[in-house]
């Protein structure tokens, strides 16, 4: 069955590069586009990128400047990386397949 | 980018009651190739993941219960649940996919009397 596992580490520093990885099973990366949205502490859902099954990406473009997806078709695994991080950026962050959500992963932003 | 508007922000009804619940889009959703309108909502319960109820503004996902009905095309659209119970409490997001960067509305949270 369709999984998708978020994982990463649940404190970075002010100014530091979050690194998350959603580690899927059930389909092939080759075939299907993978999300990624967060969703600050008590505030709604937000959009932050897309890695397309033929490997094309795209951003939000508040967050562009700063973010960038890839993959390890191999390893069956979708990578986030967003660096200069800062308290704001605090919330729980999901990948997703429609309609397939992972369980997310709490990030906290503090020093 | 593509703005999503949605109202009320939050609404209280009382278990078997309709309510309705808008979403509007900031340019028109509605592909005119396939006259499909790439529109999604979400369910998201307290402490959950969210839940994709209905796809393409009115296709209802498997094992949603009918009571959940999307509507609309363009830029205007609606969720209607028909008869409200008890486990719908939740915040209820719309989000458009017609083009990238894909983008969510702020949500309605539906409360039960």
């Amino acid at each position: 069955q369709v999984q998708l596992t978020e994982s990463g580490p649940g404190l970075v520093h002010p100014s530091e590069t979050l690194s998350l990885t959603c580690t899927v099973s059930g389909f092939s990366l080759t075939g299907y586009s993978v999300y990624w949205v967060r969703q600050p502490s008590g505030k709604g859902l937000e959009w932050m990128g897309r890695m397309r099954y033929n490997g094309d990406t795209s951003y939000n473009s508040a967050l562009k400047s700063r973010l960038s997806i890839s993959r390890d078709t191999s390893k069956n695994q979708v990578f986030l990386k967003m660096n200069s991080l800062q308290t704001d950026d605090t919330g729980t962050y999901y990948c997703t397949r429609d309609p397939y959500w992972g369980q997310g992963v709490m990030v906290t932003v503090s020093s | 980018d593509i703005v999503m508007t949605q109202t009320p922000s939050s609404q209280a009804v009382s278990a078997g009651e309709k309510v309705t619940m808008s979403c509007k889009s900031s340019q028109s959703l509605l592909y005119s190739e396939n006259k499909k309108n790439y529109l999604a909502w979400y369910q998201q319960k307290p402490g959950q993941s969210p839940k994709l109820l209905i796809s393409w503004a009115s296709t209802r996902e498997s094992g949603v219960p009918d009571r959940f009905i999307g509507s609309g095309s363009g830029t205007d659209f609606t969720l209607t649940i028909s008869s409200v119970q008890a486990e719908d409490l939740a915040v209820y997001y719309c989000e458009q996919y017609y083009d990238t960067p894909f983008t969510f509305g702020s949500g309605t949270k539906l409360e039960i009397k």
